[in-house]
């Protein structure tokens, strides 16, 4: 089975512009949730969507925003870049059954803000 | 509030000596906790999980975890340590009310020296 895939892997953006990361999660999966990863803050939880609903947010600006497609697809956008947002996504599906309690994490997108 | 504590930044150890990395939590409730391990430009992977139970839960890769609600510590251990186990481990707690919202630790670096 395929694990979690994110695209792209690497982006390089400047100040002020707007970026979207995509996600596509495990075959089966209807959860994904986002994470952002820096040297300074750690793995900050962003939000998580389940079947098209985001069910939980972290505590980001009005700038992040998200959503999950009816195939489980989840894109996150930023909008009006800061060079705080310099940081590694990553993306992690879950399963609706047994594991679900399991997160399984995407290789994540390497965003540097100029 | 959910909380994480990992107090030491690095972990130090010799090949085939044992290992323990230190994990605190504070949650209301019944925590979910978990390991999950991260190598070099590449997302996390979940190691193992206690959820409810026996107090000592193993995963993957000869690791496992103590549970001990009085100290609230889920700290992990291995026997015998290999250098390829070198990499980044965060611990992670979710809460049993607020939906699947995990709160990770900052991360702690173990290096095996062989």
């Amino acid at each position: 089975k395929a694990g979690v895939t994110q695209t792209p892997r690497y982006l390089i953006k400047t100040r002020g512009q707007q970026v979207t990361l995509s996600c596509s999660p495990i075959s089966g999966h209807r959860s994904v949730s986002w994470y952002q990863q820096t040297p300074g803050q750690g793995l900050q939880f962003l939000f998580e969507y389940f079947s098209e609903t985001q069910r939980n947010k972290g505590n980001f600006p009005g700038r992040f925003s998200g959503r999950q497609f009816s195939n489980s697809r989840s894109e996150m956008n930023v909008s009006t870049l800061e060079l705080g947002d310099s940081a590694l996504y990553l993306c992690a599906s879950r399963s609706s059954g047994t594991e679900r309690n399991e997160q399984y994490f995407g290789p994540g997108t390497r965003l540097t803000v100029t | 509030a959910q909380s994480v504590a990992q107090p030491e930044d690095q972990v130090n150890v010799a090949e085939g000596n044992p290992l323990t990395v230190k994990c605190t939590y504070s949650v209301s409730g019944n925590p979910y906790l978990f390991w999950y391990v991260q190598y070099p430009n590449r997302g996390l992977q979940f190691l193992l999980k206690y959820i409810t139970g026996d107090n000592l839960v193993k995963g993957s890769y000869g690791f496992e975890a103590e549970f001990n609600k009085s100290q609230t510590s889920f700290h992990l251990k291995k026997p015998s340590a290999l250098v390829s186990d070198s990499a980044l481990y965060f611990c992670a707690v979710r809460g049993p009310t607020g939906g699947f919202k995990t709160i990770f630790g900052a991360g702690t670096r173990l290096f095996v020296k062989a």
